[in-house]
């Protein structure tokens, strides 16, 4: 257990539907990450937060994409009108951005599977 | 990192045995390499992390070699325990231009880890 903890851990859904999951990071850890990986691949970079600020996104991140890091504390990543090729685990990570790398510390993923 | 494919490359070794898995990088800019365990259901573990000013770094069983000349890393793994299987990606980072980073990982094509008792 890193002490990042992500909810829910699974979640199936209909195509179309909107889905919101939650990321709660190490509670001191100012940058908080969100990353898709999809079978059999290496995660991919979604998004960053530096406390409430999001400062970088993906172009993977569609408009149907949507973060937020209301308090600088938890984040939640909500897709709306899912797809089938959403389907893949959502994986949250966090770490003390202080210097140039500070080790990221990840969750253990939302899976989300779109029928 | 490199893109991947569907298909992960394997490694199977037995129990004590030594095992090297190999990551190519693509980007020359890369300032900092992360190798990463995954086990099935789990997030990504870090495990060893090497810096572009390094071709050399030992931890406890485990040594990361960097070959900016190739765009090569790889992770060796000493006296391989059956609690190593797992997938086990390499990751990059780049400075941005003022010689900072925020911490956007790129990861490269895992590799499948089977230690056989």
């Amino acid at each position: 257990d890193t002490g990042v903890s992500q909810n829910p851990r699974h979640k199936i859904t209909k195509r179309g539907q909107n889905v919101t999951f939650r990321c709660d990071p190490i509670s001191e850890h100012n940058r908080l990450y969100w990353y898709r990986q999809t079978l059999g691949q290496g995660p991919e970079f979604l998004t960053y937060f530096q406390n409430e600020a999001q400062l970088e996104k993906s172009r993977l991140l569609s408009d149907r994409f949507s973060a937020e890091r209301p308090k600088g504390s938890f984040s939640t990543l909500e897709i709306q009108r899912t797809e089938q090729g959403d389907s893949a685990m959502y994986l949250c990570a966090s770490s003390l951005g202080q210097t140039f790398y500070n080790e990221q510390f990840f969750g253990p993923g939302t899976r989300l599977t779109v029928l | 990192g490199e893109s991947v494919g569907l298909h992960l490359p394997t490694l199977s070794v037995q129990e004590g045995d030594n095992s090297i898995i190999n990551c190519a990088y693509s980007n020359s800019a890369s300032d900092y390499f992360i190798w990463y365990k995954q086990e099935s259901g789990k997030g990504p573990q870090f495990i060893i992390d090497i810096r572009s000013n390094m071709d050399k770094r030992q931890g406890q069983r485990v040594t990361v070699l960097l070959n900016k000349t190739v765009k090569h890393l790889s992770l060796q793994i000493a006296a391989t325990q059956p609690g190593d299987s797992a997938v086990y990606f390499c990751a990059d980072l780049e400075a941005n231009a003022g010689g900072t980073s925020y911490g956007k990982l790129t990861f490269g094509q895992g590799t499948i880890l089977t230690v056989h008792p």
